[in-house]
C-alpha cells in the first residue's frame, strides 16, 4: 500500500514564524501536492510537483512556497504565519499518467495564534 | 460555476438504509471518476475509482458514472455507522496530472 507520511498531526504556531511542513511518500510516485483544506471551501491546491525541483502554482499559492530537492520528499513553507493560514494541510502523491490516483497522507491540523 | 458541484449536505440516515451521493461536473473530458471517504480530522482514502462509464461494485459500495448526463453516484447498502464520514468525489480528464473535487458530503449514519 502506498504510504503517504506527514511530520505532523498537530502544530500550532505564532504569527509571523516560518513553518515548515514536511511530507514523505514511499511508493515512488512522481507527482506530488498540498492542499488546504477549510470547512464550506473544500480542498483546494496550493502547489503541485510534477518532479524534482519541479512545481507548479495551485489555486491558492500565495503566503506559501514549496521545495523538492528529493522525489520521496516535498515541504510546505508559510514564509510568515498568519491567523488566516490556520487550515488543515494535506499532502497527496500519484503516479503521472492514466490514472493518477492520489493517495493522502493523515493531515497537519494547523494553528496559527 | 464550479467544474465540480457535489452537495454538501449534512445527510443523516438511520442505519439499514441505502444511501445515494451524488457530484454532477460540467467538463466533457473528464474520464476518470473518484470516491473518497474521510473521517473527522484524518486525511481522505481512496474509496472507489472508475474509468469512463458504468458502474463498479465493491462490497457495499457501488459507483456510477453517467457521462451523458455528467453525473456520477455513489451507493452505500446496507449503511453502517462506521460509514459515518465525509465523502468526496474526484475526477480528472485523459492525460491531466491533477484532481478536480467535489467540496464533499457529510454523512451521518444514526444506529
Amino acid at each position: 500500500d502506498v504510504k503517504v507520511t506527514q511530520s505532523s498531526r498537530y502544530l500550532v504556531k505564532r504569527t509571523g514564524e516560518k513553518v515548515f511542513l514536511e511530507c514523505v511518500q514511499d511508493m515512488d510516485h512522481e507527482n506530488m501536492f498540498w492542499y488546504r483544506q477549510d470547512p464550506g471551501l473544500g480542498l483546494r491546491l496550493i502547489y503541485f510537483s510534477y518532479d524534482v525541483k519541479m512545481k507548479e502554482k495551485g489555486d491558492i499559492p500565495e503566503g506559501y512556497s514549496v521545495s523538492r530537492e528529493k522525489k520521496e520528499r516535498f515541504s510546505l513553507i508559510l514564509e510568515s504565519a498568519s491567523t488566516n493560514q490556520t487550515s488543515m494541510y494535506l499532502c497527496a502523491s500519484s503516479l503521472k499518467g492514466g490514472s493518477a490516483r492520489a493517495f493522502f497522507g493523515q493531515g497537519t491540523r494547523l494553528t496559527v495564534v | 460555476q464550479k467544474e465540480v458541484e457535489q452537495d454538501p449536505g449534512p445527510l443523516s440516515v438511520p442505519e439499514g438504509a441505502i444511501v445515494s451521493l451524488n457530484c454532477t461536473y460540467s467538463n466533457s473530458a473528464f474520464q476518470y471518476f473518484m470516491w473518497y471517504r474521510q473521517y473527522s480530522r484524518k486525511g481522505p482514502e481512496l474509496l472507489m475509482y472508475t474509468y469512463s462509464s458504468g458502474n463498479k461494485e465493491d462490497g457495499r459500495f457501488t459507483a456510477q458514472v453517467d457521462k451523458s448526463s455528467k453525473y456520477i453516484s455513489l451507493f452505500i447498502r446496507d449503511s453502517q455507522p462506521s460509514d459515518s464520514a465525509t465523502y468526496l468525489c474526484a475526477m480528472k480528464p485523459q492525460g491531466a496530472q491533477k484532481l478536480v473535487f467535489g467540496q464533499g458530503t457529510r454523512l451521518t449514519i444514526n444506529p
